[in-house]
């Protein structure tokens, strides 16, 4: 089955610019999302088709792609930032699948 | 404003039946494919399926096919999802979510706030 790779865990201090990526072999045709899930919450989409922000995002939020991984970078990283972020994209024209997930710590 | 509201926690034993809701509000119901998502225990996200509200059309992952069923009540613009014999490993959070129609592969621009379900005898 089709799998998004990301890394299980990062760490970035604040203010700094931290990224996280996301690989699967069918990335470069297509749109992933990105949401941020903190704990005992919702996950809220912060990035979507690839690079695009919802409104009510902030503007430290920014998302790219190169080839099959796309990245979700964070810029002067704050301390509400850290949450577990998971990218997402489409195993077919109708089936989703979910990166695994990564826990964004920020120290 | 868009919003999903989901029902409440359910506590079930092995091999009951048990069907939660996700009834939204703020926009056009049959414009939006309903989706549910699992996140077990610790764990990361899960697609499990979703239903097209404007003509009943439900598509699967093949890990959960058969082992749920995904409807929806236009009238009353509420999405379902319901097991008819709930396993141990079915405790999770379920979230719903909406996805707009379109070939272009929209995201999940919108959720619930989910339902626990515990299964245990």
């Amino acid at each position: 089955s089709y799998e998004l790779t990301q890394p299980p865990s990062m760490s970035v201090s604040p203010g700094q610019t931290g990224s996280i990526t996301c690989s699967g072999d069918k990335l470069g045709d297509q749109y992933a999302s990105w949401y941020q899930q903190k704990p005992g919450q919702s996950p809220v989409l912060v990035i979507y088709q690839n690079t695009k922000r919802p409104s009510g995002i902030p503007e430290r939020f920014s998302g790219s792609k190169s080839g099959n991984t796309v990245t979700l970078t964070i810029s002067g990283t704050q301390p509400i930032d850290e949450a577990d972020y998971f990218c997402q994209a489409w195993d077919s024209s109708t089936a989703v699948v979910f990166g695994g997930g990564t826990k964004l710590t920020v120290l | 404003e868009v919003q999903l509201v989901q029902s409440g926690p359910e506590v079930k034993k092995p091999g009951e039946s048990l069907r939660i809701s996700c009834k939204a509000s703020g926009y056009s119901f049959t414009n939006y494919w309903i989706t549910w998502v699992r996140q077990m225990p610790g764990k990361g996200l899960e697609w499990m399926g979703k239903i097209d509200p404007s003509n009943s059309y439900s598509a699967y992952s093949p890990s959960f096919e058969g082992h749920i069923i995904i409807s929806a009540d236009n009238a009353i613009s509420t999405g379902y999802v319901q097991w008819t014999s709930l396993k141990a490993s079915d405790t999770a959070i379920y979230f719903c979510a909406r996805q707009a129609i379109s070939p272009f592969g929209t995201p999940f621009d919108s959720w619930g706030q989910g339902t626990l379900v515990t299964v245990s005898s």
